[in-house]
């Protein structure tokens, strides 16, 4: 089976760019999340979204930060504009709601802005 | 409120057992994690373990919780060069937001 997609694996922009980041959770999983992963503050939650709907983006550091789950099997996270301070790893990750259900994780998506 | 920790390194010979501790704040965590990260991957589910258990093991895995003190361990047996990662705790509080807090991470380092 496949696991929770993301695209794309690597991306280098310039600063003041807009950046996309996107996500396929695992088919039939309704709940699906992002994070972000830096050295400095480690994995940090940014949003989730429950059967489409976004439950909790008190993560999201800023109004450069969206994100939207336009149906049950795709999910963009968009910044705009880039900084370099944006450079991370974002990862995302897909369950079935419900407190005990296992969180799958994407390879990530490795972010660079220059 | 919610806060993970871990310590940030742990270095063991081939052939020894490790063990990756980890401490909570938030009582009313009700599932514990250990995932696995590897250089340029994702995050692995290791194991988990429910807020109702002291003790789950899996093949050279064996998680122990205790829960007065709130402190969270995963020991790995035989550890192989393999198991060289870094290790994240993470925590779903009973109320509250359903997504993982995660710890900082334990970097394992195996020597051959």
């Amino acid at each position: 089976d496949a696991g929770v997609i993301q695209s794309p694996r690597h991306e280098v922009t310039e600063m003041g760019q807009e950046v996309t980041l996107r996500c396929k959770p695992i088919s039939g999983h309704n709940s699906l999340f992002w994070y972000r992963q830096t050295m400095m503050r480690g994995l940090e939650l940014l949003i989730y979204f429950n059967n489409n709907v976004p439950i909790d983006d008190s993560g999201m550091p800023e109004d450069r930060f969206s994100a939207k789950m336009p149906n049950a099997s795709f999910s963009t996270l968009k910044i705009q504009p880039s900084e370099p301070r944006d450079s991370a790893v974002y990862f995302c990750a897909s369950s079935l709601s419900g407190i005990g259900n296992t969180i799958y994780f994407g390879e990530g998506s490795w972010l660079t802005v220059v | 409120g919610e806060d993970v920790e871990q310590s940030l390194f742990l270095s063991v010979r081939e052939g020894d057992s490790s063990v990756i501790n980890c401490t909570y704040t938030d009582s009313s965590s009700t599932y514990l994690y250990w995932y696995k990260q590897e250089p340029g991957a994702g995050l692995q589910l290791l194991t988990y373990i429910f807020s109702n258990m002291d003790m789950k093991q899996d093949q050279r895995l064996t998680v122990l919780l205790n829960k007065k003190d709130k402190h969270l361990s995963l020991r790995i047996a035989d550890t192989q060069t393999g198991d060289s990662a870094i290790y994240f705790c993470a925590e779903i509080l009973e109320t509250g937001r359903r997504a993982l807090t995660f710890g900082s991470g334990t970097r394992l380092q195996v020597q051959p």
